[in-house]
């Protein structure tokens, strides 16, 4: 199995631009889910979905910051507009509901 | 509030210092103690699943341990390729949730 697929790897951008992080999860997998890191917070979870739905977006930053799973096998998150403070290493995992998340390698995104 | 906290925040050893680094957690109904390890530039790569106290689980150098309020993984005789942040995770009560600690950097020196 390839694992968790993220693109791109880097992402670097200007300030009030459109931000769209894809993801394809493992397949087989039925949950998702959206990680920022950074040195001050450590990882965050954004938002989560089972079987394609949102289930919890409890942790989405600000209206800026969507989320869909429109199957199985994709999904993205978007930030529009994005702003500096944003700058951060976005993780998607995967799992079979309740057991070990498998982390994808990440998009470092800059926003200058 | 739900919370993971693991100690020390670095940790420095010699070849063949043996340690342990610790993860206390404060989770309702706890589902599952993880372990993972994550590398410069790349995602946190799943080591351990730990499910109820007592409970014990091995991989080459690594050994995690599980009691009611904290979970240990003990490093025996680590060599230079095991230096890596070393994160624990719980999942929230009710949830599928996985809330982290904040990690253990380690370095382990030639």
């Amino acid at each position: 199995d390839a694992g968790v697929i993220q693109s791109p790897r880097h992402e670097v951008t200007e300030m009030g631009q459109e931000v769209t992080l894809r993801c394809k999860p493992i397949s087989g997998h039925n949950s998702l889910f959206w990680y920022r890191q950074t040195m001050m917070r450590g990882l965050e979870l954004l938002i989560y979905f089972n079987n394609n739905v949102p289930i919890d977006d409890s942790g989405m930053p600000e209206d800026r910051f969507s989320a869909k799973m429109p199957n199985a096998s994709f999904s993205t998150l978007k930030i529009q507009p994005s702003e500096p403070r944003d700058s951060a290493v976005y993780f998607c995992a995967s799992s079979l509901a309740l057991g070990e998340q498998y982390f994808g390698p990440g998009t470092r995104l800059t926003v200058t | 509030e739900d919370q993971v906290t693991q100690s020390p925040e670095a940790l420095r050893l010699q070849e063949g210092e043996s340690s342990s680094l610790n993860c206390s957690y404060t989770v309702s109904g706890l589902r599952g103690l993880f372990w993972y390890r994550q590398d410069p530039g790349k995602g946190p790569e799943f080591l351990f699943t730990l499910y109820s106290a007592g409970e014990e689980k091995e991989k080459e150098r690594l050994k995690a341990t599980l009691t009611k309020k904290e979970s240990f993984l003990h490093i025996t005789a680590p060599k230079p390729e095991d230096s890596a942040t070393y994160l624990c995770a719980a999942y929230q009560g009710g949830s599928e949730k996985l809330v982290f600690g904040k990690g253990t950097k380690l370095t382990v020196n030639p």
